[in-house]
């Protein structure tokens, strides 16, 4: 099993419509999860950090289940800037951080 | 505009070249990283320093060598590559971990494109 897991993509969206993306991750002593987002060619940039009693930033809210060991981004009324990969980042303790395989958003007019 | 400087922007060398990958920040970070991505794939943990000493090694060949000359810069020197090894190398930064929620959150540098041929 991989230590971090995300749905398998691509997502193919309209405008104006709501997504959800899920991640889970193997090891239970996990610390700290962000959602990135990686740009076609460009360097992944923090989206958010995402905490257990979740947390919202406008469009984009982000959910933590720590007995689940499952995190979910939810983004609504999605914009065609909104394509991108989306990556499930869990840091484990010291400076290990795992990232997810990404999933690709593609929002269409 | 990002924080963390990585050049050169793209780079060809023949497997035989000796060259080197230069990262710089100056958020007062004190954790700096190396991460290998290949198309389609995520980012890769290559190397951390931490406080300009190297805290994790992910098994990475020798030909691949970390060198930090303090605590904002970080160079990745390369000798004898392989053609595999082309890909896209980012350089990171975070804060040392703590209690903070800031910390362990990492900034990336543009990348350097790596192309052996």
């Amino acid at each position: 099993r991989k230590e971090v897991e995300q749905d398998p993509g691509p997502f193919n969206v309209p405008e104006g419509a709501t997504v959800a993306f899920n991640c889970t991750y193997s090891n239970s002593a996990s610390q700290s999860f962000f959602w990135y987002r990686q740009d076609c060619r460009k360097e992944p940039k923090l989206l958010m950090s995402v905490y257990s009693s979740g947390n919202e930033d406008g469009r984009f809210t982000a959910q933590l289940n720590r007995a689940s060991q499952y995190i979910s981004l939810l983004i609504r009324d999605s914009k065609l800037s909104d394509s991108a990969t989306y990556l499930c980042v869990v840091g484990g303790g010291g400076f290990k951080t795992i990232f997810g395989a990404g999933t690709r958003l593609f929002v269409k007019a | 505009d990002t924080e963390v400087t990585q050049t050169p922007k793209h780079l060809v060398m023949g497997m035989t070249n000796k060259k080197s990958l230069k990262c710089e920040q100056h958020m007062g970070h004190r954790a700096m990283y190396w991460y290998k991505q290949k198309a389609k794939k995520p980012p890769e943990l290559m190397f951390v320093y931490s406080y300009e000493k190297l805290s994790i090694n992910e098994s990475v060949p020798s030909r691949f060598s970390p060198e930090c000359p303090n605590s904002s810069l970080l160079n990745l020197h390369l000798h004898a590559l392989q053609p595999e090894d082309s890909a896209l190398y980012l350089c990171a930064s975070s804060q040392i971990q703590g209690t903070s929620r800031g910390a362990n959150v990492l900034t990336f540098g543009a990348g350097s494109r790596l192309t052996v041929l």
